[in-house]
């Protein structure tokens, strides 16, 4: 079965320290992969996707197939960083989604 | 375009009563995808158009529900019948198609069954 895992439920973090969030996938064939966020009483929105290879607000995410692993980093958190983010595996047109992360920058 | 909406932001129903929700899609997508999200759960896919065919649905989607895309713009979704386990944040998402598009996520519509 294709599926994404996040295995922390809840991150924190001080403001100015790393953070990386864990995303674990599975899937047979070549993937297709992002990170959305959702900022507090705001809707979901993309952040990143491995194939840009882009860094956006500091976050970069390497997509490793040997370690079937994607996972978020930022060198230096900020604590408008707060937000729930959700890994995703795009499977023929659809998303599946991670159960998500909630990352809280501690001032 | 200010992106995707959704109407009504909040629904309180009774259990047994029917809903409808719409979305509307940014303009120029083609794609329109319908999403449920439960407390503690990223979003689970539900349904998708292209255009106005409605062309994958997922288990999740039972006989109780029927989206329509009919004129390839607007969609409406509609739960009969409803049950407490219904209750979820029913979300929407539009995209242009292609090779690396990108989905783009209305502010959903939270459902309550009582």
């Amino acid at each position: 079965a294709q599926r994404v895992t996040q295995p922390e439920k809840l991150l924190s973090v001080f403001k100015g320290a790393p953070v990386e969030l864990k995303c674990n996938y599975s899937y047979s064939g070549s993937p297709e992969l992002f990170w959305y966020v959702q900022y507090s009483r705001q809707r979901l929105q993309l952040l990143l996707r491995h194939i840009s290879r882009e860094s956006i607000k500091g976050f970069t995410a390497d997509l490793n197939k040997g370690e079937t692993s994607f996972h978020l980093k930022k060198p230096f958190a900020q604590e408008e960083d707060s937000a729930m983010y959700y890994c995703a595996l795009r499977l023929s047109e659809k998303l599946v989604f991670g159960k998500g992360t909630k990352l809280t920058v501690n001032p | 375009d200010t992106g995707v909406s959704q109407n009504p932001r909040h629904k309180i129903t009774k259990r047994g009563q029917n809903v409808t929700f719409r979305c509307d899609p940014i303009s120029e997508h083609n794609r329109l995808y319908w999403y449920r999200q439960t407390l503690g759960q990223g979003p689970e896919f539900l349904t998708y158009f292209q255009n106005e065919a409605q062309l994958e649905k997922s288990r999740l989607l039972s006989d109780r529900f029927s989206a329509e895309r009919p004129k390839g713009s607007f969609s409406t979704l509609e739960i009969q019948r409803t049950e407490q386990g219904d209750s979820a944040m029913y979300l929407c998402a539009s995209s242009i198609g292609g090779v690396g598009e990108t989905q783009y996520f209305g502010p959903g519509t939270r459902l309550l069954v009582l």
